[in-house]
């Protein structure tokens, strides 16, 4: 069974510019969610995803969205990038309440 | 929001020796799963247990939910277990985690 696929693994962007990341769930997983970490504030919870609606969301600004499609590949965006939006982005999956989340490889994002 | 912390924040073994993190959280949860973050970043389930003792090779877990605390166990330590270990909680609201500061596991040869 694959399991959770974050692309891409790094990106190098300026600031002002948007980006967008992507997430696949393991097979069978409705539910995504959202991560960012950095060395400052650690993991924190982005926003979390089951069957295409919002279920959940961080205290992030409003610069910072996402999206799940009806495959559950879910997407994040971030416009306006600044320079303390580098980080490393983790996306989790899970089957629902009481399964456990499993992680993605991440995405290493650089606002240069 | 709910709190966890883990202790001790940085740990430095010798191979072989034997280590315990503990998590304690603030609120009654309904998940709670230990990870290892390896080098490249990726978080390693090693435990989802919101209660009870599990068990797997060297290592172990337990989670005393009522007292609101688990710990980690790791027996024989080595070399590749090096790294940051995470606590993380989900609330009884659900679907989110929560996650503690870590702990900055090192084992020299």
């Amino acid at each position: 069974k694959a399991g959770v696929t974050q692309t891409p693994r790094y990106l190098i962007k300026t600031r002002g510019q948007q980006v967008t990341l992507s997430c696949s769930p393991i097979s069978g997983h409705r539910s995504v969610s959202w991560y960012q970490q950095t060395p400052g504030q650690g993991l924190q919870f982005l926003f979390e995803y089951f069957s295409e609606t919002q279920r959940n969301k961080g205290n992030f600004p409003g610069r910072f969205s996402g999206r799940q499609f009806s495959n559950s590949r879910s997407e994040m965006n971030v416009s306006t990038l600044e320079l303390g939006d580098s980080a490393l982005y983790l996306c989790a999956s899970s089957q629902g309440q009481f399964w456990g989340y499993t992680f993605g490889s991440g995405t290493r994002l650089t606002v240069v | 929001g709910i709190q966890v912390e883990q202790s001790p924040p940085d740990l430095i073994l010798q191979e072989g020796a034997n280590s315990t993190l503990r998590c304690n959280f603030s609120d009654s949860v309904n998940n709670l799963q230990w990870f290892h973050q390896n080098p490249w970043g990726q978080l390693i389930n090693l435990f989802y247990i919101p209660s009870g003792t599990k068990q797997n090779g060297r290592l172990s877990a337990t989670t005393v939910a009522t007292e609101r605390y688990s710990l980690l166990y790791i027996s024989s330590s080595q070399t590749t277990d090096s790294g940051v270990y995470f606590c993380a909680v989900e609330e009884t609201s659900g679907s989110r985690l929560t996650f503690g500061e870590g702990t900055q596991l090192t084992v020299n040869p």
